[in-house]
C-alpha cells in the first residue's frame, strides 16, 4: 500500500515568485492536512481538507492557499514568496474526518532565496 | 488554545537502556494523541495512536500511556538501539483534524 506522496521533494524559488506543492494521500483517505515545519516555530498547522472542502485553517496569511480535488489529491500554493517561507512542508492524510490516525509524507523542502 | 510541551529537548542514553519521553498538554478535551518519530530532513513516521478513551498502546518495544486528567503522555522505549536515534514528537488532536505538536525530544542512543 503506497504511502503519502509529496512532490516535488525539493524546491528553490526566488522572493516574489509563487509555488505549488502537491500531495497524494493514501488510497481511500479523504482528509488531507498541511503543516509547515521550521527550526524556530516547529510544526504549525496550515489547513485541512475533506471531500474537497476546507474544514479548518491555521493562522497563516492569505498568501497560503490550498485545494483538494475529487480524487482527494491536494495542492497548496504560496504566492509572493518571502525568505521566511523557507521550510519543510508536510502533508498528512487520514481515513476520515475526526479521530483517526494521521500519516505523513516525506515533505517538500522549500528554499526561498 | 491547546499547548503541547515535551521535556527534555534532548536526551542521550547508552544502548540497551530503557527510557521514557514525556509529553504534556494544557487542554484535556482531546480526541487522541499520536507519537511520531522524525529522522533528519525526513517526514514523520507514526509510532502509536492513543484514543482519548484508552490508557495505553503498545507496539513492539514501544509503549505509550495517556493520562487525560493530568494532561500527560509518556513514550517508553525498551532496550534502546542506535537505530532509535531520532526526534520524537507528540501531537494532540483536539478535533477538526488539527494536530498540535510539541517541539520534540531529540534522542541519541550511544553505541
Amino acid at each position: 500500500k503506497a504511502g503519502v506522496t509529496q512532490t516535488p521533494r525539493y524546491l528553490i524559488k526566488t522572493r516574489g515568485q509563487q509555488v505549488t506543492l502537491s500531495c497524494s494521500p493514501i488510497s481511500g483517505h479523504r482528509s488531507v492536512s498541511w503543516y509547515q515545519q521550521t527550526p524556530g516555530q516547529g510544526l504549525q498547522f496550515l489547513f485541512e481538507y475533506f471531500s474537497e472542502t476546507q474544514r479548518n485553517k491555521g493562522n497563516f496569511p492569505g498568501r497560503f492557499s490550498g485545494r483538494q480535488f475529487s480524487n482527494s489529491r491536494s495542492e497548496m500554493n504560496v504566492s509572493t514568496l518571502e525568505l521566511g517561507d523557507s521550510a519543510l512542508y508536510l502533508c498528512a492524510s487520514s481515513l476520515a474526518y475526526g479521530n483517526t490516525e494521521a500519516f505523513f509524507g516525506q515533505g517538500t523542502r522549500l528554499t526561498v532565496v | 488554545k491547546q499547548e503541547v510541551t515535551q521535556i527534555p529537548a534532548a536526551l542521550s542514553v547508552p544502548e540497551g537502556e530503557n527510557l521514557v519521553l514525556n509529553c504534556s498538554f494544557t487542554d484535556s478535551a482531546i480526541y487522541n494523541l499520536q507519537w511520531f518519530r522524525q529522522d533528519p530532513g525526513k517526514g514523520l513516521t507514526s509510532l502509536l495512536l492513543i484514543q482519548s478513551s484508552q490508557r495505553e498502546q503498545t507496539s513492539g518495544r514501544l509503549n505509550a500511556s495517556l493520562d487525560k486528567s493530568s494532561g500527560r503522555s509518556t513514550l517508553y522505549i525498551a532496550a534502546s538501539q542506535p537505530g532509535d536515534s531520532a526526534t520524537y514528537l507528540c501531537a494532540v488532536n483536539s478535533g477538526n483534524e488539527k494536530l498540535t505538536f510539541g517541539t520534540g525530544t531529540r534522542l541519541t542512543i550511544i553505541p
